[in-house]
C-alpha cells in the first residue's frame, strides 16, 4: 500500500494558523483522489471533518467549524488541512485518507500542539 | 442517529482467529448505499483500514491483511463481523467498527465510529 507522508508534529499559539500536509508518491498524482480529514482526542475515536478534491468538489462534516478547510498543492503532490484561528480545544491528532489505488489509506497522523 | 458498538474477546491467543462483531442500531447495514468498515489502531500509533463491506455483501480489503481478514455481514441482527486469522502479536490494537457513506459522488467518508474494543494477542 502506498505510504501517505505526514509530519509527526505540528504547532500554533491560539489565534494562528496551522497547516497538516499529507503527499502522497510521486508516482500517484493527487490531482483525482478526494482527500479526507480526521480528527482524534485521546480516548475517543477518530471525528470526520472534510474532505477536499478541488474548490468545486469539497465538503465539511456535520458540525465541524469553518476554521477547518481543505486544500491541495499540485506541485507537491500534497493535500492539506488548514485550521484557521486555532483554538486550545483543536489540540488533537490528524489524519489524512485517501484510496491511492487498491485500498483505503491513512496518513501516519499528526500531532497539533496548540502553545 | 447510527450508533456502533463492538463486541468480542479482549484476550487471543497466537496463532488463533481474532473474532468481533459490530452492532449497529439507528439505521439498517442492509438496503443502502453505505460500507460498513473495520479499522484498527495500535496503542500510540496510527490508524489502519483493514476493510469493509457493502450492504450487497461485497467486500474490500487491506492488500497485507488480505489473505487472513473476512467481513461478514449479518442482516437479521444488523450487524456485521470481523475474522481475522492466524494472529500475532502485531495484531494487538483497538479495533474499530466504523460506517462509511457511499454515494454516487464517489465521497466515502467514516463518519459514525463505534468506541473501539481493545485486543490483545498473548499466549
Amino acid at each position: 500500500q502506498p505510504v501517505l507522508r505526514q509530519p509527526p508534529s505540528s504547532s500554533a499559539s491560539p489565534g494562528e494558523s496551522a497547516r497538516v500536509t499529507c503527499t502522497l508518491p510521486s508516482d500517484i498524482n493527487i490531482g483525482p483522489h478526494n482527500v479526507y480529514w480526521y480528527q482524534q482526542k485521546p480516548g475517543s475515536p477518530p471525528r470526520y471533518l472534510l474532505f477536499y478534491q478541488s474548490d468545486s468538489h469539497k465538503g465539511q462534516g456535520s458540525g465541524v467549524p469553518s476554521r477547518f478547510s481543505g486544500s491541495k498543492d499540485a506541485s507537491a503532490n500534497t493535500g492539506i488541512l488548514l485550521v484557521s484561528g486555532v483554538q486550545s480545544e483543536d489540540e488533537a491528532d490528524y489524519y489524512c485518507m485517501m484510496w491511492p489505488t487498491n485500498g483505503w489509506v491513512f496518513g501516519g497522523g499528526t500531532k497539533l500542539t496548540v502553545l | 442517529q447510527v450508533q456502533l458498538q463492538e463486541s468480542g474477546p479482549g484476550l487471543v491467543k497466537p496463532s488463533q482467529t481474532l473474532a468481533l462483531t459490530c452492532a449497529v442500531s439507528g439505521g439498517s447495514i442492509s438496503g443502502g448505499s453505505d460500507y460498513w468498515s473495520w479499522v484498527r489502531q495500535p496503542a500510540g500509533k496510527g490508524l489502519e483500514w483493514i476493510g469493509r463491506i457493502h450492504s450487497s455483501g461485497n467486500t474490500h480489503y487491506n492488500p497485507s491483511l488480505k489473505s487472513r481478514v473476512t467481513i461478514s455481514l449479518d442482516t437479521s441482527k444488523n450487524q456485521f463481523s470481523l475474522r481475522l486469522t492466524s494472529v500475532t502479536a502485531a495484531d494487538t490494537a483497538l479495533y474499530y467498527c466504523a460506517r462509511q457513506t457511499g454515494g454516487a459522488d464517489y465521497v466515502h467518508y467514516l463518519d459514525y465510529w463505534g468506541q473501539g474494543t481493545l485486543v490483545t494477542v498473548s499466549s
